[in-house]
């Protein structure tokens, strides 16, 4: 059974660059989508983008401008870089796998909670 | 403010019958499938319905989706003190081009 297991600073300074990893095991990385989800404290689900395998990227609009999302194959990682951060980017950081594009997310990461504060 | 609209709270008493709506638009529900994500409290997302209806291995039958037009919608039969939980509807929206949620809707078994 695939796992996903997110890493990465829990604490980040307003401005500065957000970076996530998501590290995909008892699995390949090959021929899936790689998602990104975050999750506010106390609100609802928001996807910040995908990536495939081949490096095919797509975003959510209103993030677009200061994310970008990278794969590296070879270490069964793909990675989640949010820049210029304010506190409106505090939340838990999933990772999830889709089986397409558009199809559902059947795989997810526990979650990784990132506090922006200076 | 959520692309998808969902109630925020439903409730429902043991064995009752409860249903979760998710309203949407042409550009999401109206043309692509919908899933339901059902999440405990600290826990991550977990895919309860994918494909408008269907259950992944292991989420009792007691869980079903259907669609209409713009609008889904979860069912949960013999409600159980187990399912109190987090929902939330997903879809693809084409405007968009990209994945969107609903609000969620936390489920309370009286």
């Amino acid at each position: 059974q695939v796992q996903l297991q997110e890493s990465g600073p829990g604490l980040v300074k307003p401005s500065e660059t957000l970076s996530l990893t998501c590290t995909v095991s008892i699995g390949s990385i090959s021929t899936y989508y790689w998602n990104w989800i975050r999750q506010p404290p106390g609100k609802g689900l928001e996807w910040i983008g995908y990536i495939y395998y081949s490096g095919d990227s797509k975003y959510n609009p209103s993030l677009k401008s200061r994310v970008t999302i990278s794969v590296e194959a070879s270490r069964n990682q793909f990675s989640l870089r949010l820049n210029s951060v304010t506190a409106a980017d505090t939340a838990v950081y999933y990772c999830a796998r889709g089986w397409g594009s558009t199809s559902p997310m059947d795989v997810w990461g526990k979650g990784t909670a990132v506090t922006v504060s200076s | 403010q959520s692309v998808l609209t969902q109630p925020p709270s439903a409730s429902g008493t043991p064995g009752q019958r409860v249903t979760i709506s998710c309203s949407g638009s042409s550009s999401n529900i109206g043309s692509h499938i919908v899933n339901w994500y059902q999440q405990f409290p600290g826990t991550a997302p977990k895919l309860l319905i994918y494909n408008i209806d269907r259950r992944p291995s292991g989420v009792p039958d007691r869980f079903s989706g259907s669609k209409s037009g713009t609008s889904a919608s979860l069912a949960i039969s013999g409600l159980q003190s187990e399912d109190e939980a987090d929902y939330y509807c997903a879809a693809w929206d084409a405007s968009l081009n990209g994945r969107v949620f609903g609000g969620g809707t936390k489920l309370t078994v009286l």
